[in-house]
């Protein structure tokens, strides 16, 4: 299983670009990447998934490097209601039966005024 | 977006009374569905693995006599915490399993909104 490694907390100021970094250096030749956003007292939210280079979606983009051995997350002009904590996860879901979720800290993004 | 239920959201009972949760997937079939754990400040800790027709695979640390996991139908699973002590409060998530994915690039895991477990 692979394992990801996030910043514990980010801090940043409303209408600015945040990247949150993931590394996930055992990650597998299957494994896609998939970031979750998460309120307090709430489920987590799916933000945005990929395999390899770029996606993009409403709401973010994803950059995965060719080595994939890591991935960032950029959410374009935060704003106050982006303040949550972040999950990066990486994994093979068509592993039935033996694929499952580890969530790590996730990163924490307090967005100020 | 694919959309999972669950009810209740917040439940407070007395200690030694069962409790059961449910997860539903409203608008996609699930043959696996994940029950979570999250302590305050804490991340999401794995309980078990809920398989369709067959018995639940718990992680290392749960006890499967006192979480009972039935997956019943495509749509539905069920969680019960039997004989609740206070130790049990906690926020318990599900999540189901999407085989389609987006757009085919892969399969994804929507998550339910959770319940609070208060256990006096």
């Amino acid at each position: 299983l692979a394992k990801t490694t996030q910043p514990i907390s980010m801090d940043s100021y409303e209408g600015q670009e945040v990247n949150i970094t993931c590394s996930h250096n055992n990650i597998a030749t299957n494994d896609y990447i998939t970031w979750y956003q998460q309120f307090p007292s709430q489920g987590p939210r799916f933000i945005i998934q990929g395999y390899k280079t770029k996606v993009t979606n409403e709401v973010a983009s994803l950059f995965i490097p060719a080595d994939r051995k890591s991935s960032t997350l950029s959410l374009p002009r935060v704003s106050l209601s982006d303040t949550a904590v972040y999950y990066c996860l990486v994994g093979d879901m068509r592993l039935a039966g033996t694929y499952k979720y580890i969530f790590g800290t996730g990163t924490r993004l307090k967005v100020l005024a | 977006g694919a959309v999972v239920s669950q009810h209740p959201s917040r439940v407070i009972c007395k200690s030694g009374t069962s409790v059961k949760i449910e997860c539903r997937s409203l608008d996609f079939q699930a043959t696996t569905m994940f029950w979570y754990r999250q302590f305050p400040k804490q991340s999401l800790m794995l309980m078990a693995t809920s398989n369709e027709g067959s018995k639940a695979t718990y992680e290392q640390g749960v006890e499967k006599d006192k979480f009972l996991i039935n997956h019943a139908s495509l749509t539905l699973s069920t969680l019960t915490v039997t004989s609740a002590h206070p130790e049990d409060s906690s926020f318990y998530i599900c999540s189901a399993r999407d085989q389609f994915g987006i757009s085919g690039v892969g399969e994804t895991q929507y998550f339910g909104p959770g319940t609070r477990l208060l256990v006096l």
